[in-house]
């Protein structure tokens, strides 16, 4: 199994502001995922981050609104910038083990 | 395009009744298939999966899927539903090659005592 860790939980932020999501994994892992579940919706990947190289984004996701750093094979942040509240979601950080996909407990964001 | 389709929005059963939850997916290869559960407040927890072999998985909590290839679904059942059950439901699938997880639109289950 893989434990994840997420931080913040939650956070209530004002729209045009940023906020930097942690994840951290016990153990080292090659490729990190970020997903976004928008209220009431299904998940969607946002982004896959691989250790010393740039992130992949999914169609509709951009670099400039999520970026994301990757400095180790434990640690991986996704920032979501300049907020406004169609950003408000619940973003999950996921890894793979062993063809198995863990998923860390969320990060709420509310944005007003 | 790979799709997952879950057509149940919404399910309510009675505690003790008998449970399916429907999953169809769209994709060209054999694919690695997946039911997750989200209660609220909590994550993303895997129920069981199906990546080739017995098309009859067994997962926790006393849940079980059947991959049937002719029909392109993988259903999950229990026999006999408790109230600590009634969450989020998602199926999901991933190519072989590639870890990225495309999920269905997902079943909220509840059950009356």
């Amino acid at each position: 199994s893989a434990v994840i860790s997420q931080k913040p939980s939650r956070d209530i932020c004002q729209r045009g502001t940023s906020l930097t999501i942690q994840c951290q994994v016990d153990s080292q892992v090659t490729m990190m995922f970020w997903y976004r579940q928008q209220p009431g919706q299904s998940l969607t990947l946002i982004a896959t981050a691989n250790q010393g190289s740039e992130a992949t984004y999914e169609s509709g996701f951009v670099i400039d609104k999520f970026p994301i750093s990757r400095p180790n094979l434990t640690f991986s942040t996704l920032t979501v910038s300049n907020m406004s509240p169609e950003d408000s979601s619940i973003y999950l950080c996921s890894v793979v083990r062993d063809n198995e996909q863990f998923f860390g407990p969320g990060t709420r964001l509310t944005v007003l | 395009a790979q799709s997952v389709t879950q057509p149940d929005i919404h399910i309510t059963v009675s505690e003790g009744a008998s449970l399916e939850l429907r999953c169809n997916y769209s994709y060209g290869a054999t694919p690695y298939l997946f039911w997750y559960v989200q209660s609220p407040g909590q994550g993303l927890q895997l129920l069981l999966k199906y990546f080739s072999g017995d098309t009859l998985v067994q997962g926790i909590k006393g849940f079980e899927a059947e991959f049937k290839r002719s029909q392109s679904s993988f259903n999950l059942r229990k026999p006999s539903v408790h109230w600590s059950d009634a969450a989020e439901y998602f199926c999901a699938v991933k190519s072989g090659g590639y870890n990225k997880l495309i999920f269905g639109a997902g079943t909220r289950l509840a059950v009356h005592p």
